[in-house]
Formats: C-alpha cells, structure tokens, sequence
C-alpha cells in the first residue's frame, strides 16, 4: 500500500496570505487527522475529519479550517497567514479513531 | 492545549546505557500510543496502551500504562544509536501530544 502522501512538501509565503496543503491518506483509511510541529510546541493537533466530517477540532484559530472529500483526501487552509504559523504540517490517516496513525512527511511552511 | 507532559525534554544516552522516558497527564486517559521520531524524519506509530497497568515488550523497549491511567512510560534497554530520535506519547486517541523526549546517544 501506498503511505500518507503530502504535496507540496515544502511552501514559502508571505504575511496576510493564504494556503491550502493538501493529503491523500492510505487507501481504505477514512480518518485525516492534522497536526503543527514546531520546535518548542511538540505536535498540536489542528482537527480530524471521517467520512467528510470533522470530528475533533484543536485550540487552533478560526484562520485554520479543513476539510474532507469523498475519496477521503483531506486539505488544511490558513487564511491571513501571520510570521508565527511557519511549522511543520503533518497529516495522519488511520482506519479509524482507536486505531494506529500513519504520518505523511508533512509540508514545511515558511512564513515571510 | 497541551494535556500531556512529557520528561526529560532531552536525554543523552551512552551507548549500552538504560534509560526512561516519563509521560504524565493530570486527568485520566483513555489510552495512551508512542510514537517515534527520526531526525528530518515524521512520527512512526510504536505502540498503545489501553488497559490499567498494561504493559508491553518490544525487542529492548518496554512500554507501561499506570495504574491510574495517568502517567506512562517508555524504557529502553542497552540504547543502541539507531534508538536516536524524539519519542512522543499521545493521549486520548491521538489528541493530545506531549511536547516529546529528544535522544542523544554518545558512541
């Protein structure tokens, strides 16, 4: 089976501009979960979407939103982007909430 | 936020060394899974933990669920250099990451 894909793997934006990530998860897994990594904050997860619903959202701003397709790939936009979103995004896709995380290898966002 | 904490930040470890990594939360979790880290690398899924006062083998690394369901720990035995990397817990169903401990190990 194919893994987590994640495109574009690396973005540079400047302030007050706009993103969408996007993440195709294995095959079968109808769960895409997000999450931030930077440096002194460790993984914050952002929200979980199953079967086109979000299920669980994180302490994120309204700025960050997502969603999910049919064919279970998911994207993540951040709106009005500011210097202090640069991180790295990780997806994760699961065949269900219980069960095991399957990472992608994220996208790198720098912001300007 | 973050509900999960994890210690030490970092560990440097000689190699051969034992040494543990410490999760804590301060409410009763419903699981807990580990994952592990490579540098440049993205987390890869170790193991989870359900019941109270489970434990769990793998190879030289043991995992432990407390009895109260809040606190848990990853022990590794004989650190070899291909244990180098950052261990994360993650509590309730992935929701909730600690900040993660960074593994050095000196040769």
């Amino acid at each position: 089976k194919a893994g987590v894909t994640q495109t574009p793997r690396y973005l540079i934006k400047t302030r007050g501009q706009q993103v969408t990530l996007s993440c195709s998860p294995i095959s079968g897994h109808r769960s895409v979960s997000w999450y931030q990594q930077t440096p002194g904050q460790g993984l914050q997860f952002l929200f979980e979407y199953f079967s086109e619903t979000q299920r669980n959202k994180g302490n994120f701003p309204g700025r960050f939103s997502g969603r999910q397709f049919s064919n279970s790939r998911s994207e993540m936009n951040v709106s009005t982007l500011e210097l202090g979103d640069s991180a790295l995004y990780l997806c994760a896709s699961s065949a269900g909430q219980q069960n095991e995380q399957f990472f992608g290898p994220g996208t790198r966002l720098t912001v300007l | 936020g973050q509900q999960v904490m994890q210690i030490p930040q970092y560990q440097h470890v000689q190699e051969g060394e034992d040494f543990t990594t410490y999760c804590n939360s301060s409410t009763t979790l419903s699981n807990i899974q580990w994952y592990k880290q490579r540098p440049g690398g993205h987390p890869v899924f170790l193991i989870q933990l359900v019941k109270s006062g489970e434990v769990k083998k793998q190879k030289r690394l043991t995992f432990q669920f407390g009895e109260a369901k809040k606190n848990s720990s990853l022990h590794i035995t004989a650190t070899q250099t291909t244990d180098v990397g950052t261990y994360f817990c993650a509590g309730n169903y992935k929701l909730s990451f600690g900040a993660g401990t960074t593994v050095t190990v000196r040769a």
